[in-house]
């Protein structure tokens, strides 16, 4: 099972891009990476998910090296409303592959 | 409006008796997933069914029992609640497994 390393949090300001980095080492050539965000007292909805390079959309961009060891997640100019935790999960789509959540990263958008 | 539907939004539930939570979506998504989710941690995975008709045990399946008898329902059983099945539970659904999954807004249990 890919496991993920991420910060337990940090603090941004708003109007700033902030990056998110997770590590997942041993990463394995099926997997996929896939973050979402969790608001308190709600379910985790998804932000972005890539395999390699760069994926964008509306909310954020997502930044994979070539060697996939780690991947960034980029939020484009946060508000207050961007604080919430987030969570990097890394793993394949083969139908018996459970995805490992971990603490996420606490993220704090300060005015 | 589409989506994933939980209930009971919140129970408290003596221990030792039996429980169903609810998980309706319609979406015709082919996977669901039931997670829990304790203070300050992450979710972690309690039982998942790939397809209409089967599934599978998470990291933390003792205690807890599943059924998929139709695509779009998903409960879970607590056959007999004990205090350290006090939680926060999700339920979620994708098209595949482990494609962008849709979550409900989470039933609050709380066993005394």
């Amino acid at each position: 099972l890919a496991k993920t390393t991420q910060p337990i949090s940090m603090d941004s300001y708003e109007g700033q891009e902030v990056n998110i980095t997770c590590s997942h080492n041993n990463i394995a050539t099926n997997d996929y990476i896939t973050w979402y965000q969790q608001f308190p007292s709600q379910g985790p909805r998804f932000i972005i998910q890539g395999y390699k390079t760069k994926v964008t959309n509306e909310v954020a961009s997502l930044f994979i090296p070539a060697d996939r060891k780690s991947s960034t997640l980029s939020l484009p100019r946060v508000s207050l409303s961007d604080t919430a935790v987030y969570y990097c999960l890394v793993g394949s789509r083969d139908s018996n592959y459970q995805l490992i959540w971990g603490a996420g990263t606490k993220l704090i958008i300060k005015p | 409006i589409a989506g994933i539907t939980q209930a009971p939004t919140s129970q408290i539930l003596a221990a030792g008796r039996r429980m169903t939570l609810r998980c309706t979506q319609d979406m015709r998504h082919n996977a669901m997933y039931w997670y829990r989710q304790d203070l300050g941690l992450g979710l972690r995975l309690i039982h998942y069914s790939n397809t209409a008709g089967t599934t599978g045990k998470g990291e933390v399946p003792d205690g807890y029992s599943v059924s998929r008898a139709n695509t779009d329902d998903f409960p879970l059983t607590l056959a007999s609640a004990v205090p350290s099945q006090t939680s926060v539970y999700f339920c979620a659904s994708s098209v595949e497994t482990n494609t962008e999954a849709f979550f409900g807004q989470g039933t609050r249990l709380t066993v005394v």
